[in-house]
């Protein structure tokens, strides 16, 4: 079975300053990649997703991720974070070619520091 | 985009009562919904897969019995967690898979329950 490792709970950082959220999944098979984001109170939001192709990964706001087969990693960048960013952020797993389930990290909390 | 929605955002209830929480999917089809729920400041846990027409997939450790799953269209689930007690206090997310597309759900805003 798979599973997601976010090993960052919390994540303080300048504003302006950049940022990287790590983690590293283990799974038997190949699969999808995600980052999603969580506001305060609210449901999820999808960051970016690696489904195949270049491992580099754009996403919304700013964001991008590197897929490393080699170290089963999928760490999430961005080279100046803003207050707005301040939120909850959750790696995640699909197997591809299975039940479509995605598995979640616990999550990290970035916190801008003004 | 897809949206998808959930009722109520927040319900407090007491203890012993049943509450029903509704996920649609507002501007496409969903034959497949997830139910999720989040403990504060944890990661969310895969409650159960719910297909239209079918009974719902439960994980390994939820009660089938106590939370409820109906799946009747391809834009409504419904999770009714019965004769809730104050452990069952969390927030319940939602998901929906656009049909035929198996690399994406798309979260609803989620739904606070508190059980006094």
């Amino acid at each position: 079975a798979q599973s997601v490792t976010q090993l960052d709970s919390q994540v303080p950082v300048f504003e302006e300053a950049p940022v990287e959220l790590r983690c590293n999944y283990s799974s038997s098979v190949s699969v999808y990649l995600f980052w999603y984001v969580q506001y305060p109170n609210q449901g999820l939001q999808l960051l970016l997703k690696y489904l195949s192709g270049s491992t580099l990964v754009k996403g919304i706001n700013g964001f991008e991720a590197e897929f490393n087969k080699s170290q089963t990693s999928f760490h999430l960048r961005k080279p100046s974070v803003h207050i707005s960013d301040t939120a909850e952020y959750f790696c995640a797993v699909s197997e591809r070619n299975r039940d479509d389930k995605i598995i979640f990290g616990k999550g990290t909390r970035l916190h801008i520091l003004p | 985009g897809a949206v998808v929605s959930q009722h109520p955002s927040r319900v407090i209830c007491k203890s012993g009562t049943s509450v029903k929480i509704e996920c649609r999917s507002l501007d496409f089809q969903a034959t497949t919904m997830f139910w999720y729920r989040q403990f504060p400041k944890q990661s969310l846990m895969l409650m159960a897969t719910s297909n239209e027409g079918s009974k719902a997939t439960y994980e390994q450790g939820v009660e089938k019995d106590k939370f409820l799953i109906n799946h009747a269209s391809l834009t409504l689930s419904t999770l009714t967690v019965t004769s809730a007690h104050p452990e069952d206090s969390s927030f319940y997310i939602c998901s929906a898979r656009v049909a035929g597309v198996y690399n994406e759900q798309f979260f609803g805003p989620g739904t606070r329950l508190t059980v006094l």
